[in-house]
């Protein structure tokens, strides 16, 4: 089983939608957790963490289900520039700047006017 | 945000050369940086983790002698592809976190490069 699974997609959804991404981990005892989007030949960049009440920055809403080792991501109201990969991203180790991250495979999301 | 710089973004070289690319910290100190792989349409791969003044740990599955990690200050790490193939034409990306958080990571621009 692959440390960090999501659906690769791609989501192809109209303007105005509202989308939902799940991903799931296999190691219990991560410890935190991140969604990343990239866009096409970019580096990735942070779009939110996420935390254990689940967080929300505008449009986007983060959750966290530890007793069933998943993540979220909801999107609504999508918007053109939403189009990217968005990369579910868990920590597995210990509290440290040293600990490596794992990242899912992605899921590509595309809006359409 | 901390700032990552990688350099070159992009680079085409003959097989069998040697191509170095560099990742600098360039607002914070890294101990730790982190060399990660992408093909098209697949996943970032952690390759290895840099760390200064010693040496890298790689991922099961990476050539250490292939893939020649220095990390000789806080601010940089080197990746040396070495007797480059055409099957090592790939993304390469470096990343960094802020030493003693467990924040976000930041990348660098990552590096195209091609083997012909």
């Amino acid at each position: 089983r692959k440390e960090v699974e999501q659906d690769p997609g791609p989501f192809n959804v109209p303007e105005g939608a509202t989308v939902a991404f799940n991903c799931t981990y296999s190691n219990s005892a991560s410890q935190s957790f991140f969604w990343y989007r990239q866009d096409c030949r970019k580096e990735p960049k942070l779009l939110m963490s996420v935390y254990s009440s689940g967080n929300e920055d505008g449009r986007f809403t983060a959750q966290l289900n530890r007793a069933s080792q998943y993540i979220s991501l909801l999107i609504r109201d999508s918007k053109l520039s939403d189009s990217a990969t968005y990369l579910c991203v868990v920590n597995p180790g210990e509290y440290s700047s040293a600990s490596k991250i794992i990242f899912g495979s992605g899921t590509r999301l595309s809006i359409r006017p | 945000g901390a700032v990552v710089s990688q350099h070159p973004s992009r680079v085409i070289c003959k097989s069998g050369t040697s191509v170095k690319i560099e990742c600098r910290s360039l607002d914070f100190q890294a101990t730790t940086m982190f060399w990660y792989r992408q093909f098209p349409k697949k996943s970032l791969m952690l390759m290895a983790t840099s760390n200064e003044g010693s040496k890298a740990t790689y991922e099961q599955g990476v050539e250490k002698d292939k893939f020649l990690i220095n990390h000789a200050s806080l601010t940089l790490s080197t990746l040396t592809v070495t007797s480059a193939h055409p099957e090592d034409s790939s993304f390469y990306i470096c990343s960094a976190r802020v030493v003693g958080t467990d924040t976000e990571a930041f990348f660098g621009q990552g590096t195209r490069l091609t083997v012909v």
